[in-house]
């Protein structure tokens, strides 16, 4: 029963590289996040999917690029990364029907140089 | 704005009872939830309230105040795995999560 999984778990990039953080679930969730938490602040959501092919801004958006060609699937970009940049990453997934309750992944850190 | 108030840190002994407070200030409401997480690793739901009143769920309580915009988490019988960081989320008048920073409680035998 794998839930939510990300990959990498760990990564580190030097300033202006590209990388892309892969979020896989095998819930079925129609309803996929990408939150980055930082020291001493809220998770804060980056951009989000309510579905297949659909894709929308959160509260932090900017340098950030997301997909979601597949409903399992949901992909965070960084075209060229930057040290603000440098945080954990959350995917998070739930169902259409709003129970509240979301699904976390591990997370995924990442440093940038 | 919107803003979401917790304690940063706090500290209780095993066995005894910790309340972490929330307080919220947030465009509408549409349900207040507590996660728990343990350093490193994910935040896992524990609980849920969109009315007034207490939830009860084990040795975990949630409890909210819509009209004082005020929740807390109550946990009993505290057992050295409660340590971890604590996150009130406000479900906003556009069905966004609100979160507010975490509570880390440290528990000392």
């Amino acid at each position: 029963n794998a839930g939510v999984t990300q990959t990498p778990k760990f990564r580190v990039l030097k300033t202006g590289q590209s990388m892309t953080l892969l979020c896989a679930q095998d819930m079925n969730h129609e309803y996929m996040y990408w939150y980055r938490q930082d020291p001493g602040m809220g998770l804060r959501l980056i951009h989000y999917s309510v579905g297949e092919g659909t894709t929308a801004k959160g509260e932090v958006p900017d340098g950030y690029n997301v997909s979601r060609l597949k409903k399992q699937n949901f992909l965070l970009g960084l075209e060229s990364a930057a040290p603000s940049q440098t945080s954990v990453y959350f995917c998070a997934s739930r169902p259409a029907q709003d129970t509240g309750e979301l699904f976390f992944g591990e997370g995924s850190r990442l440093t940038v140089l | 704005g919107q803003n979401i108030d917790q304690p940063t840190e706090m500290t209780a002994t095993e066995g005894a009872i910790v309340q972490i407070n929330c307080t919220y200030q947030t465009s509408g409401f549409n349900g207040l939830f507590w996660y728990q997480q343990h350093a490193g690793e994910a935040p896992t739901f524990l609980s849920y309230n969109v009315l007034d009143g207490l939830e009860e769920k084990g040795r975990f309580s949630s409890f909210l105040s819509r009209s004082k915009g005020y929740s807390y988490l109550l946990l009993k019988e505290l057992q050295m795995k409660d340590s971890a960081s604590y996150l009130c989320a406000v479900k906003d008048s556009n069905y966004q999560l609100i979160w507010g920073a975490g509570t880390k409680l440290i528990i000392k035998p």
